[in-house]
């Protein structure tokens, strides 16, 4: 299992919408709607923000949406503010009890 | 709220065991729902998974550490530990336990991380 593939950072200015990708293979994300994201700031724990796909836990912003196409998971956030600045990972069942996490992307701003 | 804690050494010789153990308060660790997850960090760098374990002792683990590493899960005490064997420099990581949702292979809940050193 590859970890999958994420841009390694990613910069837009407050207010504005940025969208991250996450590039699996067949296997992973293209196989199953089991695609989770995580928001991490600096010295903390990962927080979950989006599960199977576009599902959002309870009490996490509705700016944060996750689809997918095919084999690439996307995490879009809208309305972009001071806080949103973090690292974000995302996460694929990968068949036969595995998981794989993506190398995750910094969100700043410009 | 369920919580989890990691606990154990923060310093560990090169070629010895790292041993990690993660409470769980708030919630039982035989919930069926769930799977219990090791999940590390490097410094500066992203998310790997270890592996994890069901309350029956079902484990598993990644294929790249599956050759040292080892998952129990003690009910009576409401825990689940971690052993890694022969470790090296490159195993030293942030360790967090997180809860795993079985419905949706999703971790749901996380511990605050255990800062693991590996160095003579």
């Amino acid at each position: 299992q590859s970890a999958l593939t994420q841009p390694a950072s990613v910069s837009g200015s407050p207010g504005q919408s940025i969208t991250i990708s996450c590039t699996g293979t067949s296997n992973d994300v293209g196989r199953y709607d089991l695609v989770s994201w995580f928001q991490q700031h600096p010295g903390k724990a990962p927080k979950l923000i989006i599960f199977d796909v576009t599902k959002r836990p309870s009490g996490v912003s509705p700016r944060f949406s996750g689809s997918k196409s095919g084999s690439t998971a996307s995490l879009t956030i809208s309305g972009l503010q001071a806080e949103d600045e973090a690292d974000y990972y995302c996460c694929s069942y990968a068949g036969r009890w595995f998981v794989v996490f993506g190398g995750g992307t910094k969100v700043s701003f410009l | 709220q369920l919580q989890l804690q990691e606990s154990g050494p923060g310093l560990v010789k090169p070629s010895q065991t790292l041993s990690l153990t993660c409470t769980v308060s708030g919630g039982s660790v035989s919930s069926d729902d769930y799977y219990w997850s090791w999940v590390r960090q490097h410094p500066a760098r992203g998310l790997e998974w270890i592996g994890y374990i069901y309350f029956s002792g079902s484990s598993y683990y990644s294929p790249s550490l599956r050759s040292r590493t080892s998952i129990s899960v003690d009910t009576s005490k409401n825990q689940f530990s971690l052993k890694l064997t022969s470790v090296t420099a490159a195993d030293t990581a942030v360790y967090y336990c997180a809860r795993l949702v079985s419905d949706t292979s999703t971790f749901d809940i996380w511990g605050r991380g255990a800062m693991v050193t590996v160095s003579a």
